[in-house]
């Protein structure tokens, strides 16, 4: 498997309801981003989490960061219609130099 | 301040012939990556560029592709003689001199289909 998988590959809500996605990887890192794509659309940046942080907050997302489990959580509170993208952690290393490694990524789907 | 331009948004290619896709970073930004997204995948990285400088070229095939970043105007990532692998989106980044391995701001992507 590789660096930075998301769980679940997709996920259904209804609108109001909280989204949780959990992302795993398997080396040391830097810090730890979200991304979000709306369908066929660029990235946008959500968060950046460093490797010396637990938790984060901006706004409706709140991400976790367990080092010792080498995982990350992004929860997406009070979901709206508009939250319904695919969301990417992303990984930074110093002994990968500067490139950000990507998992496959979570569709959420927000249902009005 | 106007944020990581790509262009073309949408090429479309025959086999055999070459794509040219651009990017201009932000501006203050010395530091460009390119990365190639598969259908219903994640961003894979390809390759990290400062001006005038391939600093990482580790994720770029060694035949067909290659990037430049020159001193004035925009990055260029070429694909020669393109293939049907090649349909893919293809994303630029950018960050400031300092920090890479920090945010990298991204553009909205060419979308490359070879037919």
């Amino acid at each position: 498997s590789q660096q930075g998988e998301e769980d679940p590959q997709a996920l259904s809500i209804q609108e109001g309801e909280n989204a949780t996605m959990n992302c795993s990887y398997k080396t040391s890192i830097n810090n730890l981003q979200w991304y979000r794509q709306n369908s066929g659309r660029g990235l946008v940046h959500l968060i950046l989490i460093r490797s010396n942080e637990r938790e984060k907050h901006s706004g409706r997302l709140r991400v976790t960061l367990d080092t010792s489990k080498k995982s990350s959580s992004l929860l997406i509170t009070a979901s709206r219609a508009a939250d319904t993208a695919s969301y990417f952690c992303a990984t930074g290393r110093e002994t990968s130099g500067s490139r950000l490694t990507f998992g496959e990524g979570t569709q959420l789907t927000v249902n009005p | 301040n106007a944020g990581v331009m790509q262009n073309p948004r949408h090429l479309v290619r025959r086999r055999g012939q070459e794509a040219r896709l651009r990017c201009s970073p932000m501006k203050g930004h010395s530091h460009v990556y390119w990365y190639r997204q598969l259908p219903e995948e994640g961003l894979k990285f390809m390759v990290y560029l400062q001006k005038e400088n391939i600093i990482d070229e580790s994720g770029m095939p060694k035949e067909r592709f290659s990037a430049e970043f020159p001193k004035e105007g925009p990055s260029i990532l070429r694909i020669q003689q393109v293939v049907r692998g090649d349909s893919a989106a293809y994303f630029c980044a950018s960050s400031p001199p300092v920090g890479g391995i920090d945010e990298q701001y991204f553009g909205p992507g060419t979308r490359l289909t070879v037919t």
